[in-house]
């Protein structure tokens, strides 16, 4: 299957800051990447999707300028979190899918303080 | 009523026990059927991975999708400790339609 990096794996912040999360396939050219939000125990939710050199589609309830998506290559998928306030505390994954399956990154736990 | 259901658990089993985990679902178009583990603070595994209707073996591991009845399951054999994770169904139709997932079960397999 396709193997995900995503990094940083953890990162704390401070309140007004902005955070980047990369997203990377390392054997998978991904027009379209697939980021999501997860709050402790309980299942993943479809934040946006990422679409190769056009602008990611996002979920609705999902805010945009808050939430920057980038996709400039085929294996580069990077999400801004843009002035950080503790309510978007959360683990964010990242994914690419083929054909059939789906893949998830390791995930990037935010802290923002 | 939502697309995917799947009961939360918590699940808690001996060692050496047959899990079986299940999930409902209401689309018909759905077609790719997933099950991932999710271990804490890790992102998702994938584990098996059935198109349509029958019967998938990896070791331990069964899936089975059953569209008639809009039911897939993961059987697990002889759980081990190290299988103490949470389980997610997730399904989409064809193309590159979204991912949907279901709650999760958390299993603790017990020594």
């Amino acid at each position: 299957g396709a193997v995900v990096s995503q990094h940083p794996s953890r990162v704390i912040c401070k309140s007004g800051t902005s955070v980047k999360i990369e997203c990377r396939s390392l054997d998978f050219q991904a027009t379209t990447m697939f980021w999501y939000r997860q709050f402790p125990k309980k299942s993943l939710m479809l934040m946006a999707t990422s679409n190769e050199g056009s602008k990611a589609t996002y979920e609705q309830g999902v805010e945009k300028d808050k939430f920057l998506i980038n996709h400039a290559s085929l294996t580069l998928s990077t999400l801004t979190v843009t002035s950080a306030h503790p309510e978007d505390s959360s683990f964010y994954i990242c994914s690419v899918q083929s054909d059939t399956e789906a893949f998830f990154g390791q995930g990037t736990r935010l802290t923002v303080v | 009523q939502k697309e995917v259901e799947q009961d939360p658990g918590p699940l808690s089993v001996p060692e050496g026990a047959i899990v079986s985990l299940n999930c409902t679902y209401s689309n018909s178009a759905f077609q790719y059927f997933m099950w991932y583990r999710q271990y804490s603070r890790k992102g998702p595994e994938l584990l098996m991975y059935t198109y349509s209707s029958g019967n998938k073996e990896d070791g331990r591991f069964t899936a089975q999708v059953d569209k008639s009845s809009k039911y897939i399951s993961l059987f697990i054999r002889d759980s081990q400790p190290s299988d103490s994770a949470t389980y997610l169904c997730a399904m989409r139709a064809g193309g590159y339609n979204k991912l949907i997932f279901g709650a999760g079960t958390r299993l603790a397999v017990h020594p």
